[in-house]
């Protein structure tokens, strides 16, 4: 059975500029999340989707940060414009039931994302 | 307010030692989950144990064993004869149902280093 995948797997930016991470579920999976994981953390929940719609963005900063989840399949994040506190590692993950089912999550590797 | 403790930060053991990880979590609610994942330096997280709260029963899966203790809000995690291929960091969450919408509540992490 096929992962989580996630691209890029590095991205190294300026600060203000923008970049985009791409995240594929595993197949038939309905929720998805995105994470932000700073070096020495745990993961950050920034947004989680339920098919195609949005179920807590409550943590994204929406000023920079935006998602979508077209087709309730796979997903984009967005940062524009990137601020120096971004770098970190964004993980995707999905899960097959709906939110709040307490199921386990699967996990993509993850982009590492460096902003200079 | 559910909170997760990982107070150890790191460990370092020789191989085949057995070693315990704590994890301590505080939460107003009468059903929740506690889990533990594995995140190896490849990044990826790998879900290890679902446990809910209304099963305090020990859990054991090869080398790994899971000890359960309500009492004292406590789900600390051992390996036995670690091996060096367990080295990663170990994420204790719970799940928070407090809230509008669930999360997951992360732990900082306890990095192991098993040296050979």
């Amino acid at each position: 059975e096929a992962g989580v995948a996630q691209s890029p797997r590095y991205k190294i930016i300026e600060k203000r500029q923008s970049v985009a991470f791409w995240c594929n579920p595993i197949s038939g999976h309905a929720t998805l999340y995105w994470y932000q994981q700073i070096l020495g953390q745990g993961p950050k929940l920034l947004i989680q989707f339920q098919n195609n719609g949005v179920v807590d963005d409550s943590q994204l900063p929406k000023d920079r940060f935006s998602a979508e989840r077209l087709k309730g399949v796979d997903s984009t994040l967005k940062i524009q414009p990137a601020k120096l506190e971004d770098s970190a590692v964004y993980l995707c993950a999905s899960s097959l039931g709906a939110v709040g089912t307490d199921e386990k999550l699967f996990f993509g590797s993850g982009t590492q994302l460096s902003v200079l | 307010a559910q909170k997760v403790t990982q107070a150890q930060t790191e460990i370092s053991v020789v191989e085949k030692e057995d070693v315990t990880l704590d994890c301590v979590y505080e939460t107003r609610d009468t059903t929740y989950y506690l889990f533990w994942y594995k995140q190896p330096p490849s990044g990826e997280l790998v879900f290890l144990i679902r446990r809910n709260s209304f099963d305090e029963q020990n859990e054991i899966s090869g080398r790994y064993s899971w000890n359960f203790q309500k009492s004292t809000s406590s789900f600390n995690f051992t390996i036995t004869a670690s091996q060096v291929v367990d080295s990663a960091v170990y994420f204790c969450a719970l799940s928070d149902h407090g809230s509008s919408n669930y999360q997951l509540i992360w732990g900082a992490g306890t990095k192991l280093i098993i040296k050979p």
